[in-house]
């Protein structure tokens, strides 16, 4: 599976789009980007997923870019509850199914 | 609905014990992974199971570690002679689908097992 690079933390306002880039240049054809965020003391909690297209649903969106080198999830407003660390993961479609987590990043929404 | 159910979610053992961590994983799902996460870590793959079958074992980080699913549904994750360096909280995943397949998975809270 491909590693990901994602910035150690960040901090967004309260309401304001939030931006969280995932650089995965590496990855191969197969390979699925994912997003999970953990909330303190919670276990983890997928959010989104793509191979190519860009998706949206009701938590979030996600742009991978034509090369599929990068990619951003993007939280249309954020609110305090979303503050969190956010993992970017490549996963291969076919094998176990487990999930490499790297250090992710550290997402502070302030009010 | 109930999700994915861990106990106990706080287990204290001193070195050298055996500790059992139960997971009960949402009804009818296929796949159950086990997962363990350091401090200030992201969690790292312990084991994967499909149904009753453990089709991989790669993560763990020896032999004093046993996981099983009997029955396909609850699983168990044992620890021999626990050590210091096993304090870690111990996350369950279940997924609807066999692991090959895209699948969503759903983690439980986690047991946070401290070794003194």
């Amino acid at each position: 599976d491909a590693k990901t690079t994602q910035p150690p933390s960040m901090d967004c306002a309260e309401g304001r789009a939030a931006n969280l880039p995932c650089n995965h240049s590496t990855i191969s054809g197969n390979e699925y980007v994912y997003w999970y965020r953990q909330i303190h003391s919670q276990g983890p909690q997928y959010i989104i997923h793509g191979l190519k297209n860009n998706e949206t649903n009701e938590m979030a969106s996600l742009i991978i870019t034509e090369d599929r080198k990068s990619s951003t999830l993007i939280l249309p407003h954020a609110t305090l509850r979303d503050t969190a660390v956010y993992y970017c993961i490549v996963r291969v479609a076919g094998n176990t199914g487990k999930l490499i987590f790297g250090q992710g990043t550290t997402l502070q929404v302030k009010p | 609905g109930a999700g994915v159910s861990q106990s106990p979610r706080y287990k204290v053992a001193k070195r050298g014990q055996d500790v059992a961590l139960r997971c009960d994983p949402i009804s009818g799902h296929v796949s159950l992974f086990w997962y363990q996460q350091a401090l200030g870590q992201g969690p790292e793959f312990l084991t994967y199971f499909q149904n009753e079958a453990q089709l991989d074992k790669s993560g763990l980080p020896s032999d004093r570690f046993f996981a099983e699913r009997p029955e396909g549904s609850v699983s168990t994750l044992k620890i021999q002679r626990t050590q210091q360096e096993d304090s870690a909280v111990y996350l369950c995943a279940s997924s609807p689908l066999a692991g090959g397949n895209y699948n969503e998975q759903f983690f439980g809270p986690g047991t946070r097992l401290t070794v003194l």
